[in-house]
């Protein structure tokens, strides 16, 4: 059975970095062609795709965001990590970590496995 | 950038049929997804491959993606279908999500 669960600040305050993690299970990160990702929702606004990382530790960033994130993995622990600096107000949202399974991204299978969400509020 | 753009809004009463569209350059070129996002609830994949459906999702939800529009389709909507909606393509190697339609049943 596949999850995935993130963990992190509910709270955090103007210009602080913020680490969240996706702990997951049911799947190897390490499985050829397997991605995670890492999705948000503002309050009242769309889906923001953020990062993602793949088997190969490869990653990418969304262009605008890249300069303020990082994403990490532990395969041992199961976890993929995102890092996000100088938090603002803005990025007061529901924060997601999806996977997609091998072939996804080619082959347009899409993220099949969402966790339930992590809000984070940012207080200025 | 690469831009997929939804109507923000849509109504359907029940036992109707919704169509939800997803514009983008030759999107038709791309494979196209659908997810559903209920109040409270993680974001659900509908479709996937333009037109696959997961285990699990009712055969009323179907899609299409053909030229610059994919279109998911519900047959027979149900009240449990209000939400809100969002197509994603990939553009090179990361996902473009649309910008949402908030379907209302009544």
């Amino acid at each position: 059975q596949v999850t995935l669960r993130e963990s992190g600040p509910a709270l955090v305050k103007t210009t602080q970095t913020i680490t969240l993690t996706c702990t997951f299970s049911g799947f190897s990160l390490s499985t050829s062609g397997m991605f995670v990702s890492w999705i948000r929702q503002p309050p009242g606004k769309a889906l923001e795709w953020l990062a993602l990382i793949d088997w190969r530790g490869d990653k990418y960033y969304n262009a605008s965001l890249n300069t303020r994130l990082t994403i990490s993995t532990d395969t041992s622990k199961n976890e993929v990590v995102l890092t996000m600096t100088n938090m603002d107000p803005v990025d007061t949202a529901t924060y997601y970590c999806a996977r997609i399974p091998p072939g996804g991204k080619a082959s347009g299978l899409g993220f099949d496995y969402w966790g339930q969400g992590a809000l984070v509020t940012v207080s200025s | 950038s690469y831009e997929l753009t939804q109507p923000p809004s849509m109504s359907v009463s029940p036992g109707q049929t919704a169509s939800i569209t997803c514009s983008g350059d030759k999107l038709g070129n791309k494979y196209a997804c659908w997810y559903q996002l209920r109040s409270g609830q993680s974001p659900l994949l509908l479709i996937y491959q333009d037109d696959q459906r997961p285990s699990g999702i009712p055969e009323r939800f179907s899609g299409s993606n053909s030229g610059n529009t994919a279109t998911l389709t519900i047959s027979g909507t149900q009240t449990m279908d209000e939400a809100d909606y969002y197509c994603q393509a990939w553009d090179s190697s990361t996902p473009i999500f649309g910008g949402g339609t908030k379907l209302t049943v009544l």
